[in-house]
């Protein structure tokens, strides 16, 4: 079956303007969480979702961040006044709450490159 | 202190060597434990969980030991194939499962 998967896969974008990445997850995970991963470094948590609620956005790092979810299913994670800092691979996983095993499926990420 | 912390290598070994990778976590409270395994820009994937009586796949073993929170990946018979980033990651199962990802250990197998 189709796995996660994420859009734009690069994105090239000036300092100080907004972006806008997309979380399409395994159809039926209701779990769906946000990561960042800068060159060289491990995952870092951003937000989890559980169905359309965020119980868990300790992981976004200013309030430049935000994200949602709509109909249980995609997810955009927004980005205003971006930094040079913001620079990373955005990765998005998602889980079946029902599953013996807690595995995290991940897409392909977005690479954002601000300039 | 790391969460989870990791040596991060590069580990360089020739093809058919045996590579151990060892991961400390700070949660005692951590529930589950993982090794995934990430190739050159792409994403994790799960190579294997992690039980405390230890387990085994293929030619991959995995140990936990609780008490000393130390987390062990062995590979065996190494192959090119193997060249890649292992990452441990424990659970800390708050209310869901939240896992904490190590920065990950490089292997790079040579022929």
């Amino acid at each position: 079956g189709a796995g996660v998967s994420q859009s734009p896969s690069n994105k090239v974008t000036e300092k100080g303007k907004d972006v806008e990445l997309r979380c399409d997850p395994i159809s039926g995970h209701t779990a769906l969480y946000w990561y960042r991963q800068s060159l060289g470094q491990g995952l870092e948590f951003l937000i989890y979702f559980q169905g359309n609620s965020a119980p868990d956005k300790s992981g976004l790092p200013s309030d430049r961040f935000s994200a949602e979810r709509t109909g249980g299913s995609v997810s955009t994670l927004t980005i205003q006044r971006t930094q040079q800092e913001d620079s990373a691979v955005y990765l998005c996983a998602s889980s079946s709450p029902s599953g013996a095993s807690d595995e995290q499926y991940f897409g392909p990420g977005t690479r954002l490159t601000v300039t | 202190r790391k969460e989870v912390e990791q040596d991060p290598g590069p580990f360089n070994v020739p093809e058919g060597a045996t590579v151990a990778f060892n991961c400390t976590y700070s949660n005692s409270a951590s529930q589950s434990f993982f090794w995934y395994r990430q190739d050159c820009r792409k994403e994790p994937k799960l190579l294997m969980s992690v039980y405390s009586s230890g387990n085994e796949d293929g030619r991959f073993t995995a140990q936990l030991n609780r008490a000393s929170q130390y987390i062990s990946l062995l590979i065996r018979d190494s192959k090119l194939s193997d060249s890649a980033t292992y990452l441990c990651v424990v659970n800390e199962a708050r209310g869901y499962n939240k896992l904490i990802f190590g920065a990950g250990t490089r292997l790079a197998v040579h022929p």
